[in-house]
């Protein structure tokens, strides 16, 4: 299995300020006949199911404001939020959907300082 | 607007079995695989398997290997998990999702199911 390890566990950020999310999968999740990175960005916030903010690694899911960002490639991505703002408030996950079973990393959970 | 209506919570006990329902609306069912994923409380989320409704294959995670059965109806737009011999660790919120080639873009509410004695 692909393990997916986030960092860091949680973080605190400024209002306004810039909030990144690091992800690491035990393997490259990069599809090279496609040269596509199988790579999925989660939000969760309590009591909701997970909405996906980001795919490919780096393409916005629509309806996602832009300040929600994806980079990376292989095997180390990030999210980045570039100006946090209330409503950010959630966990995030990592998912790699290369290869089954799809597993997720274990989570970071952003707040406000 | 697509959506996933799960059924509502269950409480069992150790041994017994569940089977959470996840009734589809608002796209073609066909189309998208419906995943199934868990989360126990306060910690992450786990992938369980997918069936495929247009064929009614499914693909489970090893760890869920004879334990559980994934289906589908499609008079109804309805795809369902039965989760046997239920243990105490397997109390979380269930979801079904949908997707296919990308990620899950839509998730059910979730369903949570409690194992206790």
């Amino acid at each position: 299995d692909i393990v997916m390890t986030q960092s860091p566990d949680s973080l605190a950020v400024s209002l306004g300020e810039r909030a990144t999310i690091n992800c690491k999968s035990s393997q490259s999740v990069l599809y090279s006949s496609n040269n596509k990175n199988y790579l999925a960005w989660y939000q969760q916030k309590p009591g909701q199911p997970p909405k996906l903010l980001i795919y490919w690694a780096s393409t916005r899911q629509s309806g996602v404001p832009d300040r929600f960002s994806g980079s990376g490639s292989g095997t180390d991505f990030t999210l980045t939020i570039s100006s946090l703002q209330a409503e950010d408030v959630a966990v995030y996950y990592c998912q790699q959907y290369d290869t089954l079973p799809l597993t997720f990393g274990g989570g970071t959970r952003v707040e406000i300082k | 607007q697509v959506q996933l209506v799960q059924s509502g919570a269950e409480v069992k006990k150790p041994g017994a079995s569940v089977k959470v329902s996840c009734k589809a609306s608002g796209y073609s069912f066909t189309g998208y695989y419906i995943h199934w994923v868990r989360q126990a409380p306060g910690q992450g989320l786990e992938w369980m398997g997918w069936v495929n409704p247009d064929s009614g294959d499914t693909n489970y995670a090893q760890k869920f290997q004879g334990r559980v059965t994934m289906a589908r109806d499609t008079s109804s737009r309805t795809a369902y998990m039965e989760l046997s011999r239920l243990r105490s660790d397997d109390t979380a919120v269930y979801y079904c999702a949908r997707g296919f080639s990308l990620p899950s873009d839509h998730w059910g509410q979730g369903t949570l199911v409690t194992v206790s004695s």
